[in-house]
């Protein structure tokens, strides 16, 4: 157990939709990185936050949006939803925003659209 | 644009034996490298890393060489063991950045 939650672990939805994706970190870590996993692809880093800031971005589309609450929990917003949205997210997090933190992983949202 | 390949999807290994993944990257840049390993229905868990300053970094059965005049890095596991079957992602990143670039993934199979 890394210490990562995320909820909910399965997500079943329709294309145009919009859904939230919600992690909480490891207890201390200031940093959430959130990461996308579709079929037979590598992860793909989407966007970090760090104490509330955004970081850095990746391959986020426009689409989508991020945020890190007060209490340091994240959310990733992903709406007008395509079949290809359809993947594995993964949250990660770390005590601070260097890249030579260890990040740790939570469990994944399997999203599918249908 | 994929700068961190890992060009073998699978490997399957008899128990006993050394596990070598592979991984080659295209930015020069990068200078620091991890190893990730996931179960299924499970996130990634680090593993080991590397820092591009040294070339070698050994963690018990783990051991990453790092070959920077070739872009690649390895993962050597010895002696493999069957708790060993998972796939491993290889990362890396550029120390001023906060941005971790990863592989595709290479299944290993540890056969008893």
């Amino acid at each position: 157990d890394s210490g990562v939650t995320q909820t909910p672990k399965h997500l079943i939805t329709a294309t145009g939709q919009r859904v939230t994706l919600r992690c909480s970190p490891r207890s201390g870590d200031l940093s959430v990185y959130w990461y996308q996993q579709s079929l037979d692809q590598g992860l793909q880093f989407l966007i970090q936050y760090y104490n509330g800031e955004e970081r850095a971005k990746g391959n986020i589309l426009e689409r989508f949006s991020a945020q890190q609450f007060p209490d340091l929990h994240s959310e990733l917003n992903l709406s007008s939803l395509e079949l290809g949205d359809s993947a594995l997210y993964f949250c990660a997090s770390s005590l601070t925003s260097g890249s030579g933190d260890t990040q740790y992983f939570g469990p994944g949202t399997r999203l599918t659209v249908l | 644009d994929q700068q961190v390949k890992q060009n073998s999807p699978s490997l399957s290994v008899q128990e006993g034996r050394i596990s070598i993944l592979n991984c080659d990257y295209t930015n020069s840049m990068f200078d620091y490298f991890l190893w990730y390993k996931k179960y299924p229905a499970e996130g990634p868990t680090f593993l080991i890393s590397i820092s591009s300053i040294k070339d070698k970094n050994e963690d018990g059965r783990f051991t990453v060489f790092l070959n920077k005049s070739a872009k690649h890095l390895s993962l050597h596991i010895v002696p493999s063991q069957p708790g060993d079957s998972a796939v491993y992602f290889c990362a890396a990143s550029i120390n001023t950045g906060n941005q971790f670039y990863f592989g595709t993934g290479t299944s290993l199979t540890v056969i008893p």
